[in-house]
């Protein structure tokens, strides 16, 4: 299978702990998406790379956000001191390009005790 | 921010039935994406829509940009079990904009 792949697919973890998650894109997208899902809303945008440099962060995106994608390949986004409000459903997307279509992942689902 | 409103937010019908939902915005797209998210997986893309005034079928569903590019319908006709569905529209280019969704349920 070459679509998204997202790794884990669940996390439960007590707060003030550090967690991080791991997006695979599609082989040959060079743009890649981070979105947070909370309950009974749509994704929300976060963050987004074309390679390994970051080209933007929302104002969701904390300072204890961080999102690396050091090769250009995969993304890892690290949560730092977590807090009981980021408990969500985190999803990366990748695309050919800018404007291309995105594709998304199958998610990770953080539980925040 | 593009706000992107759907209505209505739960539906709920019998299966064989038909049934529409709307992604209305006061913004203009460039283009809009539907998809649908089943729980605890991520949206999968079903189509988009470019040109004001497209029509796009896809099996039994049919996709409606507006002629304004403001805003969009999403039809299905004799919908089936597995239509049952968070129906999500997107537009806003790189950063896409999602609306809350509709959830779909298609009774057996």
């Amino acid at each position: 299978d070459t679509g998204v792949s997202q790794d884990p697919r669940h996390k439960i973890t007590k707060r003030g702990q550090n967690v991080t998650f791991r997006c695979d894109p599609i082989s040959e997208h060079n743009r890649l998406y981070w979105y947070r899902q909370t309950l009974g809303q749509g994704p929300e945008f976060l963050t987004y790379f074309q390679n390994e440099a970051q080209l933007e962060k929302s104002r969701l995106l904390s300072d204890r956000f961080s999102a690396e994608r050091p090769k250009g390949s995969f993304s890892t986004l690290e949560i730092q001191r977590t807090e009981q409000g980021d408990s969500a459903m985190y999803l990366c997307a990748s695309s050919w390009d800018t404007y291309n279509e995105q594709f998304f992942g199958p998610g990770t689902r953080l539980t925040v005790l | 921010t593009q706000l992107l409103e759907q209505s209505p937010q739960f539906l709920s019908i019998q299966e064989g039935e038909n049934l529409t939902v709307y992604c209305n915005s006061s913004s203009v797209f460039s283009s809009l994406q539907w998809y649908r998210q089943e729980p605890g997986e991520g949206p999968v893309l079903l189509v988009t829509v470019v040109t004001g005034g497209e029509v796009k079928k896809l099996k039994r569903l049919t996709f409606q940009f507006g002629d304004a590019r403001k805003d969009s319908s999403l039809h299905i006709t004799a919908a089936q079990p597995g239509d049952t569905g968070l129906y999500l529209c997107a537009g806003g280019g790189y950063k896409l904009s999602f609306g809350a969704g509709t959830t779909v349920t298609v009774r057996a």
